[in-house]
């Protein structure tokens, strides 16, 4: 059984640092790309990053784009999101999300989801 | 950056209904549609890629169709357990997008 668990979310304040981690089990971690989707309070989906299963290809939404860094360590089956420089704009619930495409580079779906943690950024 | 445009933003229906929610491509993007179901407080649920694929251990009231621009997700028959927020996905390109969810409310 495929599971994704994050952790790490808490309250930030403004310009602050967060890491994000999300342990991944029940799948050959190393053969997917993984990705990482935010979603504000009361608000929709917003994808925010991806990377390929060997790490050596990174996607980031413009909106978080030189702040925030996608990495994984597939010694660990573990993803991770470091976020810099935050803002109040980035108070989300933030998901991991497997990508449903094994080894072929493409970005079809995200088939199994994490619940996700809670980012606030607030003073 | 493709714009996803989703319709209606809510629909109110009964049990047993047929319901069917659109979704508009900015820009063509061939097959490259995938449609979730969410519930409060819980992770996005994959339903359609391909924009017709059928994932796997998803019931067969739910169908998608479209290509292009422009795409569709029906539920055949609403059950209890339907009544979610709904929302594509194009995966044409980076970046990726999604429709701003179409909410299924009991009527």
């Amino acid at each position: 059984e495929v599971q994704l668990l994050e952790s790490g979310g808490g309250l930030v304040q403004p310009g602050g640092s967060l890491r994000l981690s999300c342990a991944a089990s029940g799948f050959t971690f190393s053969s997917y790309g993984m990705g990482w989707v935010r979603q504000a309070p009361g608000k929709g989906l917003e994808w925010v990053s991806c990377i390929s299963g060997s790490g050596d290809n990174t996607y980031y939404a413009d909106s978080v784009k030189g702040r925030f860094t996608i990495s994984r360590d597939n010694s660990k089956d573990t993803l991770y999101l470091q976020m810099n420089s935050l803002r109040v704009e980035d108070t989300a619930v933030y998901h991991c999300a497997k990508v449903g495409d094994i080894l072929t580079g493409y970005y079809t779906r995200f088939d199994y989801w994490g619940q996700g943690t809670l980012v606030p950024v607030s003073s | 950056d493709v714009q996803m445009t989703q319709s209606p933003s809510s629909v109110s229906a009964s049990v047993g209904d047929r319901v069917t929610i659109s979704c508009r491509a900015s820009h063509g993007i061939s097959s490259w549609l995938a449609w979730y179901q969410q519930k409060p407080g819980k992770a996005p649920k994959l339903l359609i890629y391909g924009a017709s694929s059928l994932q796997s251990g998803v019931p067969s009231r739910f169908s998608g169709s479209g290509s292009g621009t422009d795409f569709t997700l029906t539920i055949s028959s609403l059950q209890p357990e339907d009544f979610a927020t709904y929302y594509c996905q194009q995966a044409s390109g980076f970046p990726l997008t999604f429709g701003g969810g179409t909410k299924v409310e009991i009527k």
